[in-house]
Order: structure tokens, then sequence, then C-alpha cells
């Protein structure tokens, strides 16, 4: 069992729909990243979360560390969204990511 | 100005030979890593450099050898080439190297080995 789950695998969407992606994980972390990679392979971090909630633009990003849990929340979904989402996390003092294996996400105008 | 750079983007070779793969980021960080990213789009680490010296080295066959001759650039060469090679390998580089630190990622380089 990888350490870093997420779900679903994969998820196709209408334009304008709320989406959710989900990872949990089973080891002690530091911090726990969303990443984004395009359909031309280019990886982009979206985000970084030790606690709580953060917010940029359409994407919301959430973390229960008690639970072992965070979300990523699209709204208003665009087909430009249309990417693998990848949650990883890093543990002790040092920034090595462990990966999930990615959520594939298109959104159908 | 692109912030983490790869060369080259695509690499074919034949089973057997020796390759290497350049990074450079231009960031100013003095954390940099290299990841493989296999056929099943998973990525893993392979190593970690900070200010030019090694920090993590996972389980990677020493056929691959990082080098880093400043904090800009990290290198990775690879020795007798596999079949098992063939993935996407991303370079990334952080600000200090702590778990909090975002990371950038170069666009990576595709080996194939035939």
């Amino acid at each position: 069992k990888n350490e870093v789950e997420q779900s679903p695998q994969n998820l196709t969407a209408q334009e304008g729909e709320f989406i959710t992606i989900n990872c949990s994980y089973s080891v002690g972390i530091s911090a726990l990243h969303w990443l984004q990679q395009h359909p031309g392979g280019g990886i982009v971090s979206l985000f970084m979360l030790s606690s709580g909630k953060k917010k940029h633009g359409r994407l919301i990003a959430t973390i229960n560390i008690q639970e072992k849990h965070s979300s990523l929340h699209i709204t208003a979904s665009h087909p430009r969204d249309s990417a693998v989402y990848i949650c990883a996390v890093s543990s002790g003092s040092q920034g090595n990511l462990i990966f999930g294996k990615g959520t594939k996400l298109s959104v159908k105008p | 100005d692109t912030a983490v750079s790869q060369t080259p983007k695509y690499l074919v070779t034949q089973m057997g030979n020796d390759k290497s793969i350049k990074c450079e980021q231009n960031l100013g960080h003095d954390t940099m890593y290299w990841y493989k990213q296999d056929s099943k789009k998973f990525l893993k680490i392979m190593f970690s450099y900070n200010n030019k010296e090694l920090i993590i080295n996972e389980t990677v066959p020493n056929r691959f050898s990082p080098k880093s001759p400043d904090k800009a650039h990290l290198n990775l060469h690879i020795n007798s080439l596999e079949l098992g090679d063939s993935a996407v390998y991303f370079c990334a580089s952080s600000r200090q190297g702590k778990s909090t630190d975002t990371q950038y990622f170069g666009p990576g380089t595709r080996l194939t080995v035939l």
C-alpha cells in the first residue's frame, strides 16, 4: 500500500462543476503539497499546507492533520483545469517528497 | 527567464551507453532534487543536494551518479543504461530544502533506452 493514496484516479467533469480530489496519507508529515502536471508534462506547485486551508483563485486546499487527509477543490471548473493533480507529503525537516499516484482530471466544455 | 531548466528534453539511446542530463536553476536556491517518473506516471525521489552536498540518496542503482559543480547546477550521469531506466526525469529546486519549501520543477527529460 502506498504511503500516499489519492482518489479518484480518474475524474471527468462538465465545465462549471465543483470538483473534489482527495488525498490520504499514512505517515507523519511536516507538510502536504498539491501539484499540477499539465498535459505537456510540466509540473507546477499549487499549494503547500501544514494546517488549515488555503485558497488561490478557484482552487481551495484543506488539510485535517488528525485524520491524515487533504482535499483539493476546484470551483467553476474549466477545460483548462484538465491536468493530473498530484498530492505529495514531506516529513521531518527535509524536503524530499513522497507522491501519490495522481488524479487525472478531464473537464469537458 | 526559465527558473529551472534541463537539457536535453528528449534523449534516445541504446542499452549499455552512458549519458548525462543537466539541470540549472537561476532562483538562487540552496537545494536541488532529481525525481524519476515511471511509465505509470508515478514520481519518486532519487537524490537531493544542498549547497553541493548530497543529502538524500534513495535506493537508486549506483549506475546513477549525481554531480553538483555549484549550487545552481545538479547533473545526473547514468552508466550502462538499461531498458528499465526509460522514464521522465525531473529536476527541481527549493529555497533551503525544508519540508515547507515550495519546489520548482524543470520541464523534464524523457529518456528512452532501446
